[in-house]
């Protein structure tokens, strides 16, 4: 079993629909991040957890550590959302990243 | 700032060949992490450094991979002789301790070995 399990694995909405991709984990960490990668791109840092809720525009994370659960929100979803979404944490006194297997978000015009 | 620079973006070798893969991180940041990214396996963590000393590099596939970090500024990643399954993307990031806005990550080098 992964340490890190993300769901869904893909995801296709309509333009304007709001999104939720989840994660969860069984070990200890130190921090959760979400990451964004287009087709053929690089990767971006959408967020970085330790506890709480961030907000960058359209884009909403929450964690809850108790329950070793994260989940990502994107409202009025467009179709320039559409990318592989990762989860990746820190285990305690680590700094290396332990992945998810991503979700593939396609978001239709 | 830059960001994090990888060249080149991609590399075509024939097999057997020596393949050398540059990473220039931010400027400050004293981590700098390479990992590689395949359909089947997805990102993988080959070997990371802190202030410029390897630290983990159990990730590493095996002896034909080699990395170094001779300076603050600039690290290697290795690979001879190359073989067709190495064909990957390979990406490096840096991070600061105790920033708290994680990772950044370069551009990623596609390499694919003939």
């Amino acid at each position: 079993k992964n340490e890190v399990e993300q769901s869904p694995q893909n995801l296709t909405a309509q333009e304007g629909e709001f999104i939720t991709i989840n994660c969860s984990y069984s070990v200890g960490i130190s921090a959760l991040h979400w990451l964004q990668q287009h087709p053929g791109g690089g990767i971006v840092s959408l967020f970085m957890l330790s506890s709480g809720k961030k907000k960058h525009g359209r884009l909403i994370a929450t964690i809850n550590i108790q329950e070793k659960h994260s989940s990502l929100h994107i409202t009025a979803s467009h179709p320039r959302d559409s990318a592989v979404y990762i989860c990746a944490v820190n285990r305690f006194g680590n700094e290396k990243l332990t992945f998810g297997t991503g979700t593939r978000l396609t978001i239709i015009p | 700032d830059a960001g994090v620079i990888q060249s080149p973006r991609h590399e075509v070798t024939e097999m057997g060949q020596e393949v050398t893969l540059r990473c220039k991180p931010i400027s400050g940041h004293d981590y700098l992490f390479w990992y590689r990214q395949t359909m089947m396996r997805g990102l993988e963590l080959l070997i990371y450094f802190n202030n410029n000393v390897p630290i983990d590099d159990s990730g590493m596939p095996e002896d034909r991979f080699s990395a170094k970090m001779p300076n603050a500024s600039f690290s290697t990643l290795k690979i001879q002789p190359s073989e067709p399954r190495d064909s990957a993307v390979y990406f490096c990031a840096s991070t600061q301790t105790g920033r708290g806005k994680g990772y950044t990550f370069g551009s990623g080098t596609r390499l694919t070995v003939v």
